[in-house]
């Protein structure tokens, strides 16, 4: 199993330009979670999902969007990046949200300029 | 809303001490509480799990407790090496979401 992959490992962007960050999984994981780490404020959580065409605010939601289309994927989109949303992204999955361990990706480095 | 912290921020030991990285969190309604290791520059890498209705886990030279009543959780790490030079994160599931404290940054010198 390759686990949860994310995609790109570093992105510059410009402000005011949009992008799309990939998650995926491949343990057949229902819970699915997207969060960001800023240095001395640990890791918030941004996006959550229970399940295919199930998503829901986590505590730091605005000015990002996601879809659950397929169990397997969980992309992160950023609609006008701003410089406040450089930050390192983690991808995370569970069996269920409650009960079982997280399994985390590698991240994904974002600066926005 | 839950807060997770971690004390201390920062800790250097010896190589083949015993330490103790410490946890408290606001809301003891949570469902379970997991440490986590952070290597620079990489993902998290899950240590220990305990459920709310478990007191501890052991893993090798690691061992978690919970105690939901005063809101703490310990992670103990016997016998330290210089390999375990990381940061260890503590996080609380609740009904809504997962918290993560800012964790320790843990440096074993040989």
């Amino acid at each position: 199993n390759a686990g949860v992959t994310q995609t790109p490992k570093f992105q510059v962007l410009k402000t005011g330009q949009s992008m799309t960050l990939q998650c995926a999984q491949d343990m057949n994981h229902e819970y699915m979670s997207w969060y960001r780490q800023d240095p001395g404020m640990g890791l918030r959580l941004i996006h959550y999902s229970v399940g295919a065409g199930i998503t829901d605010q986590g505590e730091v939601p605005n000015g990002y969007n996601v879809s659950r289309s397929t169990t397997e994927d969980f992309p992160l989109r950023l609609l006008s990046a701003a410089p406040s949303q450089t930050s390192v992204y983690f991808c995370a999955s569970s069996y269920s949200r409650q009960y079982n361990e997280q399994f985390f990706g590698p991240g994904t480095r974002l600066t926005v300029l | 809303k839950q807060e997770v912290t971690q004390i201390p921020a920062a800790l250097s030991v010896p190589e083949g001490e015993n330490l103790v990285l410490n946890c408290s969190f606001t809301d003891s309604a949570i469902y379970n509480l997991q440490w986590f290791r952070q290597d620079p520059g990489k993902g998290l890498t899950s240590l220990l799990l305990i459920q709310s209705s478990q007191r501890e886990q052991t893993s090798g030279r690691l061992n978690a407790s919970l105690d939901k009543s005063s809101g703490r959780s310990t992670l103990y790490i016997a016998a330290s090496q210089p390999g375990d030079s990381a940061t260890y994160l503590c996080a609380s599931a609740n009904n809504n979401d997962m918290r993560f404290g800012a964790g320790t940054r843990l440096t074993v010198k040989p």
